[in-house]
């Protein structure tokens, strides 16, 4: 078993739809990182959360850290939307395991 | 401010040859990465450095695959001799320590022969 599972690993959607990416793993943490990758390779830092919830524009992303799972909610989504999403956990050292990443259509 | 700069882009070589890939961090990012990605695969870390010592090289393929930080800022990763399975993406990435946010660079596409 991986130590960071995401799902779906796949999700079409159309335009406007609240979108859902989760994500769960299994160790200790001291934070959890969402990361966007366009296709082409380039991948954006989006989110470190360590607690709570946090909301930049469309994006909202929120950690329980008791039941060890992170969701990245996106609303109203649009087509450029459409992009890999990554979880990635941070644990002693900055060090990162990542997760395999959701592959995500957003439709016109 | 300046992003992580990575050359070349692009590399096509035929198996055995080696290959080095070069990183120049964001000024002042102590904690630098190197991930390898393979197609449809989340980043797997390679080495990580802190300043111009190794903290993680677990994951490095120390036969084949060897990583410098000299001066504790720009980076080199070398692949000799590469193999098929060494085709990828290798990423770079830099972070103030302990700060949390990820700066990756355009990442450098392996394609072996």
């Amino acid at each position: 078993k991986n130590e960071v599972e995401q799902s779906p690993q796949n999700l079409t959607a159309q335009e406007g739809e609240f979108i859902t990416i989760n994500c769960s793993y299994s160790v200790g943490i001291s934070a959890l990182h969402w990361l966007q990758q366009h296709p082409g390779g380039g991948i954006v830092s989006l989110f470190m959360l360590s607690s709570g919830k946090k909301k930049h524009g469309r994006l909202i992303a929120t950690i329980n850290i008791q039941e060890k799972h992170s969701s990245l909610h996106i609303t109203a989504s649009h087509p450029r939307d459409s992009a890999v999403y990554i979880c990635a956990v941070e644990t002693s050292g900055s060090r990162l395991t990542f997760g395999e990443g959701t592959q995500l259509t957003v439709n016109p | 401010e300046a992003g992580v700069a990575q050359s070349p882009r692009y590399k096509i070589i035929e198996k055995r040859q080696s290959v080095a890939f070069w990183c120049n961090p964001i000024s002042g990012h102590a904690t630098l990465y190197w991930y390898q990605q393979i197609l449809g695969q989340g980043p797997k870390l390679l080495i990580q450095f802190q300043n111009n010592g190794v903290v993680d090289d677990s994951q490095l393929p120390k036969d084949r695959f060897s990583a410098e930080r000299l001066k504790g800022v720009d980076s080199t990763l070398k692949i000799q001799p590469a193999k098929l399975e060494d085709s990828a993406v290798y990423l770079c990435a830099s972070s103030y320590p302990n700060t949390g946010e990820l700066f990756f660079g355009e990442g450098s596409r392996l394609t072996v022969l």
